[in-house]
């Protein structure tokens, strides 16, 4: 079974500054998927972001992006030059990889990001 | 248009009722999920569907069932919806071998 782990609940950031969302893991699997998914006020869950396990090299989306620490079963998000439009909930989820077509997600609890302008 | 489609959006109903809450995709995708909001709880996986003819049970199914009418559509039932139920309920597709998942708009239901 795989666990996410958020324990910032809510975190704040002054607009234009740079704040980071922290996410840890467990998993069994040897191969997984890792993600972070934004729900803004609309309740829409977006995807900002993925990574695969089995890369080094940590992903980056625009203003967006992560840092993987495999050993450590972290994998936090930093967004750079906040915009009041990055307000939102953030949810981590990871994926395993152990049967291909069992494709499922596991999600934490989500941290709630609020600009200050 | 959108790609994941769900209604209704927005749903109140009392206890003891039986509700159906659909979903559509045009994205051509073979799974299907369907996951509860919960403050606190973060997303939660009530029954996922790898086929049409593939339907498994997720972590909080109980109260719940499901049916997978075609590819493109999976619907979700309350049997007789109790309190408890009230929630943001998602639907999400993946493709095969893909662990993106992409979301409907939710449906927010308040059972009375």
């Amino acid at each position: 079974a795989q666990t996410v782990t958020q324990s910032q609940p809510e975190m704040s950031v002054q607009e234009a500054e740079t704040v980071t969302l922290s996410c840890t893991y467990d998993t069994s699997e040897s191969d997984y998927y890792l993600f972070w998914y934004k729900q803004p006020p609309s309740r829409q869950m977006i995807l900002v972001i993925r990574q695969e396990a089995y890369k080094q090299q940590n992903a980056t989306e625009n203003r967006f992006s992560v840092n993987f620490q495999k050993a450590a079963k972290s994998f936090s998000l930093k967004i750079s030059d906040s915009q009041l439009g990055d307000a939102a909930m953030y949810f981590c989820a990871s994926g395993g990889r152990s049967n291909f077509g069992n494709e499922k997600l596991t999600f934490g609890t989500g941290t709630r990001l609020t600009i200050i302008p | 248009d959108a790609d994941v489609t769900q209604t209704p959006r927005n749903r109140i109903t009392k206890t003891g009722k039986r509700i159906m809450l659909e979903c559509s995709q045009t994205k051509g995708h073979d799974r299907m999920y369907w996951y509860r909001q919960d403050p606190g709880l973060g997303l939660r996986l009530i029954y996922y569907s790898f086929d049409v003819k593939d339907i498994n049970k997720g972590e909080i199914s109980d109260g719940y069932s499901v049916s997978r009418q075609a590819q493109a559509k999976f619907s979700l039932s309350l049997e007789s919806a109790i309190p408890n139920q009230t929630a943001l309920y998602f639907c999400a597709t993946s493709d095969t071998g893909v662990y993106e998942q992409y979301f409907g708009p939710g449906t927010r239901l308040t059972v009375t």
